[in-house]
């Protein structure tokens, strides 16, 4: 079983439309979880961490159930700029060493 | 803003040719990583690198990958003798302790 599960989407939504993805992990013993952004061809970049409090950040909001093992991100009124691949990642010691990625989620949002 | 480079941004090697990709991380960052990230594929560990040693590696940096950190800018990996499945966009990042890690532009190596 893959370490962090993600839908490949396409996800296509038009402009102003909520959009939520959906994350599992396999390790129990997993340690923190984020979300990254990656465009094409690009490097991944940072959007947030992911709290079993939950936490929001502008249009994001990301949450961790650790009794499912189950991570999500909410985006709403899509933009044009969101579109890119969404990553979903998780750490298995202390700290932000050694990142493990998902396959991503990709989103196109269109006018 | 302090940022992570990468050189060259795009290498292009023959099957069996040694290849050093480079990296500059932020400069009062004391961890170091490299990950590769295949065609339409997952971005994958390779290595962390703190106090001038391998702190993790993975299953895919064996014998024919190396890193090391020359001086005090500089964080490189070594293939030795590259095949073509070692074609890929290969990232450095590099972060402080317990703190965010972040991402140079990428290397793309492609092995002819």
């Amino acid at each position: 079983r893959k370490e962090v599960e993600q839908d490949p989407g396409p996800f296509n939504v038009p402009e102003g439309a909520t959009v939520a993805f959906n994350c599992t992990y396999s390790n129990s013993a997993s340690q923190s979880f984020f979300w990254y952004r990656q465009d094409c061809r690009k490097e991944p970049k940072l959007l947030m961490s992911v709290y079993s409090s939950g936490n929001e950040d502008g249009r994001f909001t990301a949450q961790l159930n650790r009794a499912s093992q189950y991570i999500s991100l909410l985006i709403r009124d899509s933009k044009l700029s969101d579109s890119a691949t969404y990553l979903c990642v998780g750490t298995f010691s202390g700290g932000y060493n050694k990142l493990i990625f998902g396959a991503g989620t990709r989103l196109a949002v269109h006018p | 803003e302090p940022e992570v480079t990468q050189t060259p941004s795009h290498q292009v090697t023959q099957m069996g040719q040694e290849v050093i990709l480079r990296c500059v991380p932020i400069s009062n960052h004391l961890y170091f990583y490299w990950y590769r990230q295949i065609l339409g594929q997952k971005v994958e560990f390779l290595v962390s690198f703190y106090n001038n040693e391998i702190s993790e590696k993975s299953e895919i940096f064996d014998d024919q990958f190396s890193v090391e950190r020359p001086d005090g800018s500089n964080f490189t990996l070594k293939i030795r003798s590259t095949k073509l499945e070692d074609s890929a966009m290969y990232f450095c990042a590099s972060s402080m302790p317990g703190d965010e890690q972040f991402f140079g532009p990428g290397t793309r190596l492609t092995v002819l």
